[in-house]
């Protein structure tokens, strides 16, 4: 059975990085076809992707996020991460890990969530 | 294209039939998929690709697509369905996930 499981600070502080790490297990993140990808979710609002990592280290990010952005992974502990610089009060939110499998040509879905780590921005 | 439109939000009578769509160019080309959160809860996958179910999911939950347009359709609707549901497929160009909006759906 594949697990995701968010772990970081739950508090940090304005224009400070943010930095999440999500443990994988029960599968690889060195299989073919799997994106390893953050969203999050402001209070009372709807889901927003962040990006996503594939294992030779490719990313993807949110044109809106971009340029505070880095995600990684991590293959020998089999964990991906994400680095938010410059956060504000904006920035509070849940953020999940999820897989997004590939299943064929134009066929993606995301198949596996962690339960989701609250973050608040505050000084 | 860069955004899924989805319905504003809706209620269903108990075991009546609900359908709710998603609107957007990449859907053209894309599987939609959508997944039903709770309160408090992660979101759970419910349909994929062609009208997919993952293991779990009661097959009173359906999914179709035309055009533009996907959608999700509760047949005989439980009072355990209400929750937001939420549309998402890669862009046009295939490098970048959109979500919907979310419906949330109440059970009356």
């Amino acid at each position: 059975q594949v697990q995701l499981q968010e772990s970081g600070p739950g508090l940090v502080k304005p224009s400070q990085t943010l930095s999440l790490t999500c443990t994988v297990s029960g599968a690889s993140l060195n299989n073919i076809g799997h994106y390893w990808t953050w969203i999050r979710q402001h209070p009372g609002k709807g889901l927003e992707w962040i990006g996503y990592v594939y294992y030779t280290g490719t990313t993807y990010y949110n044109p809106s996020l971009k340029s505070r952005l880095t995600m990684s992974v991590d293959t020998s502990k089999n964990q991906f991460s994400l680095s938010l610089s410059s956060v504000t009060a904006a920035d509070t939110a849940v953020y999940y890990c999820a897989r997004d499998r590939y299943l064929g040509p134009y066929y993606y879905y995301m198949d596996v969530w962690g339960k989701g780590t609250t973050v608040t921005v505050s000084s | 294209s860069f955004e899924l439109t989805q319905d504003p939000p809706a209620s269903v009578a108990l075991g009546q039939t609900v359908t709710i769509t998603c609107q957007g160019d990449s859907l053209r080309t894309f599987y939609a998929s959508w997944f039903q959160q709770k309160p408090g809860q992660a979101p759970v996958v419910v349909i994929y690709g062609r009208n997919k179910r993952p293991s779990g999911i009661p097959d009173r939950f359906s999914g179709s697509s035309s055009g533009n347009t996907a959608s999700l359709t509760i047949t005989g609707a439980q009072a355990e369905d209400g929750a937001d549901y939420y549309c998402s497929s890669r862009d046009s160009s295939g490098d970048h996930l959109l979500i919907g909006g979310g419906t949330k759906l109440t059970v009356l």
